[in-house]
């Protein structure tokens, strides 16, 4: 089974602070992505990776940074965190082919105070 | 703005009725995903759907793809309390490669 990690379940945060969310994937896999996901918004992709060192800004990357030096692991970056960035973060992997199915961590509640 | 749209939002039903969720999308899709996300869980994916008029079943969810491949439909036949839960439909454009999410159905069921 494919197995999708993230640093840490709860998180809480400052203004202003530097955040890092840590995503790992025992896969292989070559796409991972990174969501937030907020209620009757359903999920709204923030930046996503094709492969290590690649990445691509998705349709709310204003705020956040991305960096994937290994192939198993993408990291999500808020750069100075405001309290419009208190959300629900999902990291996804993909699986390659025809299917592309996406396997989604458990997610990390971040709360900026 | 969002391009995949899904009504509805809520929906409650008493247990051994029947649910269905819709998804629409402004333009044609490559293929649509579903996705269920238990309450306190993360979203797992369900089914894909890629050719035009596609049904596909799973015990009692049918999943529908439209024929011009720009909606899609999941319908739960007699519901059950294990059912609860957020179902979100995927939509990927061909040229781009990247999913677009629904908002969601949140699906509650009374025993």
């Amino acid at each position: 089974d494919v197995k999708v990690t993230q640093s840490s379940r709860y998180l809480v945060k400052r203004t202003g602070e530097k955040v890092f969310l840590e995503c790992v994937q025992d896969m292989d896999h070559e796409n991972m992505f990174w969501y937030r996901q907020d209620p009757g918004l359903g999920l709204r992709l923030i930046y996503f990776s094709y492969d290590v060192k690649m990445k691509e800004k998705g349709d709310i990357p204003e705020g956040y940074s991305v960096s994937r030096e290994k192939k198993e692991r993408f990291s999500l970056i808020l750069e100075s965190a405001s309290t419009n960035q208190t959300s629900m973060y999902l990291c996804a992997s993909q699986s390659p082919g025809g299917l592309g199915e996406q396997y989604f961590g458990p997610g990390t509640r971040l709360t900026v105070t | 703005g969002q391009q995949v749209m899904q009504i509805p939002q809520y929906q409650h039903v008493q247990e051994g009725e029947d649910f269905t969720t819709y998804c629409n999308s402004s333009t044609t899709l490559s293929n649509i995903q579903w996705y269920k996300q238990r309450p306190g869980g993360h979203p797992v994916f369900l089914i894909q759907l890629v050719k035009s008029g596609e049904v596909k079943k799973q015990k009692r969810l049918t999943f529908q793809f439209g024929e011009a491949k720009k909606n899609s439909s999941l319908h739960i036949t007699a519901t059950q309390t294990t059912d609860v839960g957020t179902y979100f439909c995927a939509g990927r454009r061909s040229n781009t490669g990247k999913l677009i999410f629904g908002q969601g159905t949140t699906l509650q069921v009374k025993p």
